[in-house]
Protein backbone atom coordinates (compact mmCIF):
# COMPACT_ATOMS: atom_id res chain seq x y z
CA UNK A 1 0.00 0.00 0.00
CA UNK A 2 1.33 3.64 -0.52
CA UNK A 3 2.49 4.60 2.54
CA UNK A 4 4.74 8.18 3.26
CA UNK A 5 6.87 7.84 6.44
CA UNK A 6 8.41 11.00 8.17
CA UNK A 7 11.45 11.88 10.16
CA UNK A 8 10.99 12.24 13.93
CA UNK A 9 10.42 15.73 16.08
CA UNK A 10 13.10 18.37 15.62
CA UNK A 11 13.52 21.44 17.92
CA UNK A 12 15.82 24.02 16.82
CA UNK A 13 16.61 27.52 17.78
CA UNK A 14 15.27 30.55 16.24
CA UNK A 15 17.46 31.59 12.89
CA UNK A 16 18.19 27.79 12.39
CA UNK A 17 16.90 25.53 9.21
CA UNK A 18 15.75 22.21 9.98
CA UNK A 19 15.45 19.20 7.12
CA UNK A 20 12.35 17.03 7.23
CA UNK A 21 12.55 13.64 4.77
CA UNK A 22 9.61 11.91 3.43
CA UNK A 23 10.02 8.28 2.91
CA UNK A 24 7.86 7.02 -0.03
CA UNK A 25 6.86 3.17 -0.73
CA UNK A 26 3.91 1.29 -2.51
CA UNK A 27 4.43 3.36 -5.55
CA UNK A 28 6.16 5.09 -8.31
CA UNK A 29 8.00 7.78 -6.76
CA UNK A 30 8.82 9.62 -9.92
CA UNK A 31 4.77 9.69 -11.27
CA UNK A 32 3.48 11.75 -8.68
CA UNK A 33 4.07 15.34 -7.34
CA UNK A 34 4.42 15.69 -3.79
CA UNK A 35 3.09 18.09 -1.41
CA UNK A 36 4.04 19.29 1.96
CA UNK A 37 1.26 20.92 4.11
CA UNK A 38 2.21 22.61 7.43
CA UNK A 39 -0.36 22.93 10.77
CA UNK A 40 0.51 25.20 13.68
CA UNK A 41 -0.38 24.45 17.29
CA UNK A 42 -4.08 24.20 17.18
CA UNK A 43 -4.53 25.86 13.65
CA UNK A 44 -5.50 25.13 10.27
CA UNK A 45 -3.56 24.12 7.05
CA UNK A 46 -1.51 25.59 4.98
CA UNK A 47 0.13 24.60 1.99
CA UNK A 48 3.69 24.77 1.73
CA UNK A 49 4.44 23.55 -1.92
CA UNK A 50 5.06 20.74 -4.41
CA UNK A 51 7.87 19.24 -5.84
CA UNK A 52 8.09 16.95 -9.52
CA UNK A 53 10.32 13.99 -7.91
CA UNK A 54 10.88 12.72 -11.13
CA UNK A 55 12.10 16.26 -12.84
CA UNK A 56 13.08 18.04 -9.99
CA UNK A 57 11.04 21.12 -10.60
CA UNK A 58 9.30 22.72 -7.66
CA UNK A 59 6.73 24.95 -6.67
CA UNK A 60 6.49 27.48 -3.71
CA UNK A 61 3.91 29.38 -1.71
CA UNK A 62 4.95 33.20 -2.03
CA UNK A 63 4.93 32.76 1.68
CA UNK A 64 7.66 30.15 1.79
CA UNK A 65 10.01 31.95 -1.19
CA UNK A 66 13.29 32.44 -0.21
CA UNK A 67 13.10 30.07 3.04
CA UNK A 68 12.10 26.97 1.74
CA UNK A 69 13.94 24.32 -0.03
CA UNK A 70 12.44 21.00 -1.41
CA UNK A 71 14.87 17.89 -2.86
CA UNK A 72 14.26 14.53 -3.57
CA UNK A 73 16.69 11.19 -3.77
CA UNK A 74 14.86 9.10 -6.53
CA UNK A 75 17.52 6.17 -5.34
CA UNK A 76 16.02 5.76 -1.80
CA UNK A 77 12.58 7.29 -3.07
CA UNK A 78 12.67 10.48 -0.31
CA UNK A 79 11.38 13.41 -0.53
CA UNK A 80 12.87 16.99 1.88
CA UNK A 81 11.54 19.74 2.79
CA UNK A 82 14.23 22.20 4.21
CA UNK A 83 13.18 25.48 5.86
CA UNK A 84 15.66 27.94 7.04
CA UNK A 85 15.94 30.99 9.15
CA UNK A 86 13.45 29.65 11.33
CA UNK A 87 11.02 31.56 13.64
CA UNK A 88 9.00 31.01 16.74
CA UNK A 89 5.94 31.03 14.66
CA UNK A 90 7.67 28.02 12.31
CA UNK A 91 6.37 26.06 15.04
CA UNK A 92 4.23 23.73 13.48
CA UNK A 93 3.75 19.80 12.38
CA UNK A 94 5.03 19.34 9.07
CA UNK A 95 3.42 16.84 6.93
CA UNK A 96 4.22 15.30 3.25
CA UNK A 97 0.81 14.68 0.94
CA UNK A 98 1.12 12.62 -2.67
CA UNK A 99 -0.66 14.37 -5.30
CA UNK A 100 -3.53 12.97 -6.79
CA UNK A 101 -2.68 13.21 -10.50
CA UNK A 102 0.02 11.69 -12.22
CA UNK A 103 2.86 11.84 -14.68
CA UNK A 104 2.85 10.12 -17.70
CA UNK A 105 6.02 10.26 -20.08
CA UNK A 106 6.08 13.16 -21.16
CA UNK A 107 3.58 15.15 -18.73
CA UNK A 108 2.51 15.72 -15.49
CA UNK A 109 -1.32 16.15 -14.46
CA UNK A 110 -1.54 17.27 -11.07
CA UNK A 111 -4.27 17.47 -9.38
CA UNK A 112 -3.33 19.56 -6.31
CA UNK A 113 -5.29 17.37 -3.67
CA UNK A 114 -3.58 15.28 -1.34
CA UNK A 115 -3.78 11.14 -0.58
CA UNK A 116 -2.06 9.82 1.71
CA UNK A 117 -0.49 11.95 3.80
CA UNK A 118 2.41 11.04 6.10
CA UNK A 119 2.18 10.72 9.71
CA UNK A 120 3.98 14.49 10.36
CA UNK A 121 6.94 15.61 11.72
CA UNK A 122 6.83 18.21 14.75
CA UNK A 123 9.22 20.97 14.13
CA UNK A 124 9.63 23.38 16.94
CA UNK A 125 11.56 26.21 17.35
CA UNK A 126 12.29 27.73 20.78
CA UNK A 127 15.59 29.65 22.36
CA UNK B 1 -5.16 33.92 -3.15
CA UNK B 2 -8.94 32.38 -2.55
CA UNK B 3 -10.34 32.18 0.65
CA UNK B 4 -12.29 29.39 1.87
CA UNK B 5 -14.57 29.97 4.56
CA UNK B 6 -16.08 27.17 6.35
CA UNK B 7 -19.02 26.93 8.36
CA UNK B 8 -20.00 26.48 10.86
CA UNK B 9 -16.99 26.67 13.45
CA UNK B 10 -18.12 23.91 15.85
CA UNK B 11 -21.25 21.74 14.55
CA UNK B 12 -23.29 19.88 17.29
CA UNK B 13 -24.90 16.75 16.34
CA UNK B 14 -26.33 13.28 17.69
CA UNK B 15 -25.18 9.67 16.39
CA UNK B 16 -27.06 8.51 13.77
CA UNK B 17 -28.69 12.29 12.79
CA UNK B 18 -27.34 13.95 9.26
CA UNK B 19 -24.92 16.77 9.39
CA UNK B 20 -23.97 19.17 6.85
CA UNK B 21 -20.69 20.88 6.51
CA UNK B 22 -20.21 24.10 4.07
CA UNK B 23 -17.62 25.92 2.18
CA UNK B 24 -17.60 28.79 0.63
CA UNK B 25 -14.89 30.27 -1.77
CA UNK B 26 -13.88 33.38 -2.58
CA UNK B 27 -13.98 32.94 -6.03
CA UNK B 28 -15.20 30.27 -7.96
CA UNK B 29 -13.35 26.84 -8.08
CA UNK B 30 -15.29 24.97 -10.28
CA UNK B 31 -15.25 21.49 -8.91
CA UNK B 32 -11.53 21.72 -7.85
CA UNK B 33 -12.29 21.28 -4.37
CA UNK B 34 -11.81 18.34 -1.89
CA UNK B 35 -12.45 17.56 1.88
CA UNK B 36 -10.47 15.75 4.49
CA UNK B 37 -11.02 14.80 8.08
CA UNK B 38 -8.98 14.79 10.56
CA UNK B 39 -8.88 13.28 14.22
CA UNK B 40 -6.64 14.60 17.17
CA UNK B 41 -2.92 13.92 16.79
CA UNK B 42 -3.32 12.42 13.32
CA UNK B 43 -3.11 13.24 9.53
CA UNK B 44 -5.71 14.55 7.67
CA UNK B 45 -7.21 11.75 5.37
CA UNK B 46 -9.11 12.53 1.93
CA UNK B 47 -12.85 12.05 1.85
CA UNK B 48 -13.40 13.52 -1.37
CA UNK B 49 -12.59 15.04 -4.51
CA UNK B 50 -13.60 16.47 -7.12
CA UNK B 51 -16.43 17.88 -5.44
CA UNK B 52 -18.18 14.87 -5.28
CA UNK B 53 -16.29 11.77 -5.57
CA UNK B 54 -15.80 9.48 -2.70
CA UNK B 55 -11.67 8.69 -2.15
CA UNK B 56 -10.88 4.64 -2.11
CA UNK B 57 -12.37 3.45 0.97
CA UNK B 58 -14.78 5.94 1.93
CA UNK B 59 -17.88 5.06 3.22
CA UNK B 60 -21.15 5.79 1.25
CA UNK B 61 -22.34 7.96 4.01
CA UNK B 62 -20.13 10.81 3.19
CA UNK B 63 -21.20 12.53 0.05
CA UNK B 64 -19.89 15.99 -1.34
CA UNK B 65 -22.17 18.24 -3.57
CA UNK B 66 -21.77 21.74 -5.21
CA UNK B 67 -19.45 23.77 -7.44
CA UNK B 68 -18.08 27.13 -7.95
CA UNK B 69 -18.80 29.19 -4.69
CA UNK B 70 -20.53 26.69 -2.64
CA UNK B 71 -19.51 23.21 -1.71
CA UNK B 72 -21.47 20.93 0.96
CA UNK B 73 -20.41 17.81 3.20
CA UNK B 74 -23.16 15.85 3.94
CA UNK B 75 -22.37 13.02 6.43
CA UNK B 76 -25.83 11.24 6.16
CA UNK B 77 -26.18 9.14 9.76
CA UNK B 78 -22.84 9.64 11.87
CA UNK B 79 -21.36 7.08 13.28
CA UNK B 80 -18.72 7.67 16.25
CA UNK B 81 -15.80 7.53 14.46
CA UNK B 82 -17.05 10.70 12.47
CA UNK B 83 -16.57 12.99 15.28
CA UNK B 84 -13.67 15.36 13.94
CA UNK B 85 -12.49 18.28 12.55
CA UNK B 86 -13.10 18.57 8.70
CA UNK B 87 -11.28 20.80 6.09
CA UNK B 88 -12.60 22.16 2.03
CA UNK B 89 -9.41 22.46 -0.25
CA UNK B 90 -9.48 24.41 -3.41
CA UNK B 91 -6.94 22.85 -5.86
CA UNK B 92 -8.08 25.25 -8.27
CA UNK B 93 -5.85 28.44 -8.48
CA UNK B 94 -2.44 28.54 -6.38
CA UNK B 95 -1.83 28.29 -4.11
CA UNK B 96 -4.18 25.76 -2.82
CA UNK B 97 -5.69 27.15 0.02
CA UNK B 98 -7.74 25.46 3.12
CA UNK B 99 -10.35 26.52 5.09
CA UNK B 100 -10.15 27.26 8.68
CA UNK B 101 -12.25 23.78 9.76
CA UNK B 102 -15.40 22.70 11.22
CA UNK B 103 -15.07 20.89 14.43
CA UNK B 104 -18.04 17.94 14.12
CA UNK B 105 -18.85 17.23 17.93
CA UNK B 106 -21.57 14.86 19.76
CA UNK B 107 -24.55 16.53 20.61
Amino acid sequence: QVQLVQSGAEVKKPGASVKVSCKASGYTFTGYYMHWVRQAPGQGLEWMGWINPNSGATNYAQKFQGRVTMTRDTSITTAYMELSSLRSDDTAVYYCAKDGGYCGITNCYPFNWFDPWGQGTLVTVSS
Amino acid sequence: EIVMTQSPATLSVSPGERATLSCRASQSVGSNLAWYQQKPGQAPRLLIYGASTRATGIPARFSGSGSGTEVTLTISSLQSEDFAVYYCQQSNNWPYTFGQGTKLEIK
